[in-house]
């Protein structure tokens, strides 16, 4: 057990709906990733957030969208959901930026499945 | 961009095997290299490697990294069944004001009893 939770452990939506994923970070960490997990993409960066602020961004789709609330926790909200968006989403953190943030740990992830 | 690949794609081995997983990576201002281990769901660290030729163990685990060749290398000795899973490797980089890994394609590995 790493430390960091995500709810909900699965999700089956239809296209065209809009989800949120919810991930608290171990305790202590500032920093939250969100990651998703295809079968054909691997494991992908979508974005970092540090302290409440967005630090970096991957290739995150314009439909989706993050938050880091003050009390530290993170939300990760997808709509005008596509077949395509079925996949692993996880959550990782670490405890701050630079060279020792480098360890990230990871969530149990939510599975999303859109129909 | 960042690089990462992976070797072998899968392996099959038996318990009581040696099995050797590579990760080559080309990463513009290196500072470490990450091994992961994924069963069913989240990637569970292992390694973090810094310095070129330091062996870090851990039980029937080691890993190297040889930053001259741009390569690591995870070693499992004696394996056993619960050694079976994807074993990531991953590199950290600098992205926009923060931090990203960038992941390999993973070995999946299974160990037959």
């Amino acid at each position: 057990d790493s430390g960091v939770t995500q709810t909900p452990k699965h999700l089956i939506t239809a296209t065209g709906q809009r989800v949120t994923l919810r991930c608290s970070p171990r305790s202590g960490d500032l920093s939250v990733y969100w990651y998703q997990q295809s079968l054909d993409q691997g494991l992908q960066f979508l974005i970092q957030y540090y302290n409440g602020e967005e630090r970096a961004k991957g290739n995150i789709l314009e439909r989706f969208s993050a938050q880091q609330f003050p009390d530290l926790h993170s939300e990760l909200n997808l709509s005008s959901l596509e077949l395509g968006d079925s996949a692993l989403y996880f959550c990782a953190s670490s405890p701050r930026q630079g060279e020792g943030a480098d360890t990230q740990y990871f969530g149990p992830g939510t599975r999303l499945t859109v129909l | 961009e960042d690089k990462v690949v992976q070797s072998p794609l899968s392996l099959v081995v038996h318990e009581g095997d040696t099995v050797t997983l590579n990760c080559s990576y080309e990463v513009t201002n290196f500072r470490s290299l990450l091994w992961y281990k994924q069963e069913k769901k989240a990637p569970t660290f292992l390694f973090m490697l810094t310095s070129s030729g330091i062996e870090k163990k851990s039980g029937r685990l080691s890993s190297i990294l040889d930053k001259k060749e741009l390569f690591s290398i995870l070693n499992i000795t004696a394996t056993q069944t619960g050694d079976s899973a994807v074993y990531l490797c991953a590199v950290p980089s600098f992205h926009n004001a923060g931090n990203m890994l960038t992941f390999g394609g993973g070995t999946r590995l299974m160990v037959k009893p």
